[in-house]
């Protein structure tokens, strides 16, 4: 397919075990978000990618959660130690060009849930 | 920091135009207006994009007000598709990094 995918689409987590959540972008697009959603919430912006430079870290939540893109396509979300709170859709979508208006397109999310 | 205020619910009924109201007053010169909507179980989906001027498209039009600080999305003739929870996006532009500020979002029902 031709858009975001998120993998896995649901993760079941122990309070303390660390996750990984990946993404794939759209092949070709320069810029990369992560996003988190509370249950009823808007998303959240946590990172954002130009290629593989983190350019912007301001929304993660802690320093449990860490994100990478090293080849500047794939990017994965970590969360160590994870938490109740947590539990959220962690959201990705990629775009383009970040010059131009910047359609993001979004992937269908990882839906993760800490027991 | 830039935010967006929408009311949180909306009804239509089928083959009527919406329209969908949404504040942003603390806009700024180079920030883009999006709006997205989400189903149940999907990320957020492109709906359209604006700076100043009023722009239309195949799902919406989008009309800005001159001072920038509210716009409103138009849904010309509702389906019972358009159910969804439409969310008004600023696009910031914040020294070279880029982000998309999400509000509350407005959960739009249709009535058939």
């Amino acid at each position: 397919g031709a858009g975001v995918s998120q993998s896995p689409r649901y993760k079941v987590a122990k309070r303390g075990q660390d996750v990984a959540l990946r993404c794939d972008p759209i092949s070709g697009h320069v810029s990369l978000f992560w996003y988190q959603q509370a249950l009823g919430q808007g998303p959240e912006f946590l990172t954002y990618f130009q290629n593989e430079a983190q350019l912007d870290k301001s929304g993660l939540p802690s320093d449990r959660f860490f994100a990478e893109r090293p080849e500047g396509s794939v990017s994965t979300l970590k969360i160590q130690r994870t938490q109740q709170e947590d539990s959220a859709v962690y959201l990705c979508a990629s775009s383009f060009s970040p010059g131009l208006a910047g359609i993001g397109y979004f992937g269908p999310g990882t839906r993760l849930l800490v027991l | 920091d830039a935010k967006t205020t929408q009311p949180n619910s909306m009804e239509s009924n089928e083959e009527e135009p919406v329209h969908l109201p949404c504040n942003h007053s603390t806009i700024s010169g180079t920030d883009y207006i999006h709006w997205y909507r989400q189903l149940p179980s999907q990320g957020p989906e492109y709906v359209i994009h604006g700076l100043t001027s009023n722009v239309n498209n195949r799902m919406a039009s989008l009309a800005i007000a001159e001072d920038r600080k509210s716009s409103t999305l138009i849904l010309h003739r509702a389906t019972l598709r358009d159910a969804a929870v439409y969310y008004c996006i600023l696009r910031l532009i914040t020294s070279g990094t880029y982000k998309y500020i999400f509000g509350t979002g407005t959960r739009l029902k249709v009535l058939a």
